[in-house]
């Protein structure tokens, strides 16, 4: 079983839609969850990271983690065309000395006008 | 310059050549990283570098040699690669011990020919 779970996509919403991305993870020792984004021909960014199950929210996207079910969503609302990229989950955990981030294969997102 | 910067852009290189990726990163992060982003794969760590020591080989082929002369800098050292090495090749760096992620360059596209 692959570690970190996500659904490629590609998948396409109108403007203004609600999205929502979704992760499962295998491993219950991973301790940070993260959220990517990477547009094409660019390196991944930070969008968002949390710890704790619940909630967390910063304008328009919203990470949710819930630790029993091993499962982690990033909803976007309102979406718009420059939200168009492909989003990476990624889990943070500690090992062999480090901190190292463990990805999803990444979803394609397309926002039509 | 900011950031994570690497060079060059994009390379096309025959599989008896020898070439170099460089990663620079202006952050005064402490841990530097070597990943593999392949076509609906999910990225896949391939070298870590924590105060300038490598920590982690994720039994990367003997084609593929990591050089960190110091904690600015990374190198990846190519030779005899093979087709299936075509990707893009990004490098991310981070504060080790810290929950906020990596920053990541925005890689270098290989094609092996």
């Amino acid at each position: 079983q692959k570690e970190v779970e996500q659904d490629p996509g590609p998948l396409s919403v109108p403007e203004g839609a609600i999205v929502s991305l979704n992760c499962t993870y295998s491993n219950s020792a991973f301790q940070y969850f993260m959220w990517y984004r990477q547009y094409s021909r660019k390196g991944p960014e930070l969008l968002m990271y949390t710890y704790s199950s619940g909630n967390k929210e910063d304008g328009r996207f919203t990470a949710q983690v819930d630790k029993s079910s091993k499962y982690i969503s990033l909803f976007i609302r309102d979406s718009q065309p420059s939200d168009s990229a492909t989003y990476l989950c990624a889990i943070l955990s500690s090992g062999a000395g480090s901190y190292q981030l463990t990805f999803g294969k990444g979803t394609k997102l397309s926002v039509i006008p | 310059e900011t950031g994570v910067t690497q060079t060059p852009r994009h390379l096309v290189m025959g599989m008896t050549n020898k070439k170099s990726l460089k990663c620079e990163q202006h952050l005064g992060h402490n841990a530097m990283y070597w990943y593999k982003q392949s076509a609906k794969k999910p990225l896949e760590l391939m070298f870590v570098y924590s105060l300038e020591e490598r920590v982690e080989n994720n039994s990367v082929p003997s084609r593929f040699s990591p050089e960190c002369p110091n904690s600015s800098h990374l190198f990846l050292h190519l030779h005899t690669l093979q087709p299936e090495d075509s990707a893009l090749y990004l490098c991310a760096s981070s504060q080790d011990g810290t929950s906020t992620g990596y920053t990541f360059g925005s890689g270098t596209r290989l094609t092996v020919v």
